[in-house]
């Protein structure tokens, strides 16, 4: 079992839609939670953090945990064509930054 | 977000040389620094994860002696790629996180090819 494993997609939605990325990872001992959005070619750039269980928001992103469920996964509301990349969660265990495979998302104008 | 610069963006070496990659936080102190490499189409792979002033910790099949990873300050950590061949291409990328449990921020990454 991967430690961290996401859908590889692609996840295609229309412009408008609600995009919704899903992650699940191995270790129940994880305290810190990660979404990266990564463009091609370049380096994957920070969305949101994730610490506790519940829902947190930030302007169109919402990320939700589910510790007991080990479950981590990121909606984007009212998709834009340039939120099209792979979006990259990352699970912090002993010090390490571990990510999942990715999923590539493509909004469709 | 903070602030991790990465150089050189790009570099072309021959088979048989050095390179060295340069990592800096430059609005915050690093206390760690994880480096990665990334072949196209595939995910983040963590080779090396080290602590300011501490020997780096390597993943499984990395070998220590070809990729060296020097961290002696807060705010600047290396990645030399030793005796470079072509199957070293790659893009690295690094990381930086501060003090406590807290998110990392990568830098521009190195596009290293070599011939």
């Amino acid at each position: 079992q991967k430690e961290v494993e996401q859908n590889s997609g692609p996840l295609s939605v229309p412009e408008g839609a609600i995009a919704s990325l899903n992650c699940t990872y191995s270790d129940r001992g994880s305290q810190s939670f990660f979404w990266y959005r990564q463009y091609s070619g370049k380096s994957p750039e920070l969305i949101m953090s994730i610490y506790s269980n519940g829902d947190k928001e930030d302007g169109r992103f919402t990320a939700q945990l589910n510790k007991a469920s080990q479950y981590v996964s990121l909606l984007i509301r009212d998709s834009q064509p340039s939120d099209s990349a792979t979006y990259l969660c990352a699970v912090k265990k002993g010090g390490k930054l571990i990510f999942g495979q990715g999923t590539e998302l493509s909004v469709k104008p | 977000g903070a602030v991790v610069s990465q150089h050189p963006s790009w570099v072309i070496c021959k088979s048989g040389t050095s390179v060295k990659i340069e990592c800096r936080s430059l609005d915050f102190q690093a206390t760690t620094m994880f480096w990665y490499r990334q072949f196209p189409k595939q995910s983040l792979m963590l080779m090396a994860t080290s602590n300011e002033g501490s020997k780096a910790t390597y993943e499984q099949g990395v070998e220590k002696d070809k990729f060296l990873i020097n961290h002696a300050s807060l705010t600047l950590s290396t990645l030399t790629v030793t005796s470079a061949h072509p199957e070293d291409s790659s893009f690295y990328i690094c990381s930086a996180s501060g003090v406590g449990d807290t998110e990392a921020f990568f830098g521009q990454g190195t596009r290293l090819t070599v011939v």
